[in-house]
């Protein structure tokens, strides 16, 4: 069965930091693999995506994050964070099969809190 | 905006009452998902219809139901609502035909009293 690890529950880091968000799946087939964004009261936002190809994906608002096969891990980074990024971001797989495409498996959420 | 539309943005009912929650998809779609996001379980998946048909089932009560209907809309049946069914209900649609990225409604908060 597949499942997502998001190994902090919270990170603090000042403005203009670099910042890194950790995800660990498991999963024993072919998976795609989804950053969701959640700020205050909204919906998820649909941040980055890897689906094939080259294993750096990148977002338009400056994240990007490295699908690493071996260690099964999908870490989302930013070298410089605003504190505009202050939200939840979560972490999700798919497995790529059939009509259960989208049907997502979520972590549990990384709060980033960024301070001036 | 991500195109897809999920009424009430609110709900507030007693226990053992019953509650229909509406989904409209991104034009095109034709895959309907439901997801539950609660403090202590997460975001969880519900149920999956694909072009009218269910094609998944996660971790729905059998006090939950729903269906989606000839023009693509979705609606969430919640009945004998329990204080712990409150939570925000999520609402996401895909083309269900190759592209696996699903894109979010902005949610119902559901809260039973």
């Amino acid at each position: 069965a597949q499942s997502v690890t998001q190994l902090d529950s919270q990170v603090p880091v000042f403005e203009e930091a670099p910042v890194e968000l950790r995800c660990n799946y498991s999963s024993s087939v072919s998976v795609y693999l989804f950053w969701y964004v959640q700020y205050p009261n909204q919906g998820l936002q649909l941040l980055l995506k890897y689906l094939s190809g080259s294993t750096l994906v990148e977002s338009i608002n400056g994240f990007e994050a490295e699908f690493n096969k071996s260690q099964t891990s999908f870490h989302l980074r930013k070298p410089s964070v605003h504190i505009s990024d202050t939200a939840e971001y979560f972490c999700a797989v798919s497995e790529g099969y059939g009509g259960s495409q989208g049907n997502l498996i979520f972590g549990k959420g990384t709060k980033l809190s960024v301070k001036p | 905006d991500s195109g897809v539309t999920q009424t009430p943005k609110h709900l507030i009912t007693a226990t053992g009452q019953r509650v229909t929650l509406r989904c409209s998809p991104r034009s095109g779609d034709l895959s309907v998902y439901w997801y539950q996001q609660s403090l202590d379980q997460g975001l969880q998946f519900l149920i999956q219809y694909y072009n009218g048909e269910e094609r998944a089932k996660g971790n729905i009560l059998e006090r939950f139901s729903a269906q989606q209907f000839p023009d693509l809309h979705s609606e969430l049946n919640l009945s004998s609502l329990e204080l712990g069914d409150s939570a925000l209900y999520f609402c996401a649609s895909s083309d269900g035909q190759g592209r696996p990225e699903a894109f979010f409604g902005q949610g119902t908060r559901l809260t039973v009293v």
